[in-house]
């Protein structure tokens, strides 16, 4: 098994320039998750799927969407980048049974610069 | 509003004495807490979790944490630093109100030195 997996690893942008970060995860989750890391703030959460067909907001939404494609896939989509999104950007996965949390599994992460 | 707290940003300790990386949390009913462990330009890694039961937890790599509710706190401990353990850690509580997601404290580095 892979586990999650993000593409790309790197990307530099240059602010009102668009694009979609992807993850997979072959572990058949449910639930998938878009987070940021920037320095001395943790990771802090952008939009979480429970599961095939539902999306939610997390903490930091704002200029972001985001696709749950099917069971394995979730993407990130920068409509128009801001040098305030500069971070590096983890998903994650987890299969929550009856109400009880399971450890996230975390991708490598995608590390992007917007100039 | 659900929370947890690292208080400190980096913590240093000498190969072979006993660590500690505290957490704190706030949160309503019940917490599911976590620690995971995150190596230079790498995901995060599961090293356990307390969701009820035993209040101390053993993980992975040798680490524990003891989860003591009068003092809403789940500190990671370990014995016997060794050098390798150097890494940022974080400590995460389940967020009721957003499902299943995780509230993430700020990260506190671990560096042992030989």
């Amino acid at each position: 098994n892979a586990g999650v997996t993000q593409t790309p690893k790197f990307q530099v942008l240059k602010t009102g320039q668009s694009m979609t970060l992807q993850c997979a995860q072959d572990m058949n989750h449910n639930s998938m998750y878009w987070y940021r890391q920037d320095p001395g703030m943790g990771l802090r959460l952008i939009y979480y799927s429970a599961s095939e067909g539902t999306t939610d907001k997390g903490e930091v939404p704002n200029g972001y969407n985001v696709s749950r494609l099917n069971k394995r896939e979730f993407s990130l989509r920068l409509e128009s980048a801001a040098p305030s999104q500069t971070s590096v950007y983890f998903c994650a996965s987890s299969d929550p049974t009856s109400g009880i949390p399971h450890e996230q599994y975390f991708g490598p992460g995608t590390r992007l610069t917007v100039t | 509003a659900q929370s947890v707290a690292q208080p400190e940003d980096q913590v240093n300790v000498a190969e072979g004495n006993p660590l500690t990386v505290k957490c704190t949390y706030s949160v309503s009913g019940n917490p599911y807490l976590f620690w995971y462990v995150q190596y230079p330009n790498r995901g995060l890694q599961f090293l356990l979790k307390y969701i009820t039961g035993d209040n101390l937890v053993k993980g992975s790599y040798g680490f524990e944490a003891e989860f003591n509710k009068s003092q809403t706190s789940f500190h990671l401990n370990k014995p016997s630093a060794l050098v390798s353990d150097s890494a940022l850690y974080f400590c995460a509580v389940r967020a009721n109100q957003a499902g299943t997601a995780l509230i993430f404290g700020k990260g506190t580095t671990l560096s042992v030195s030989s």
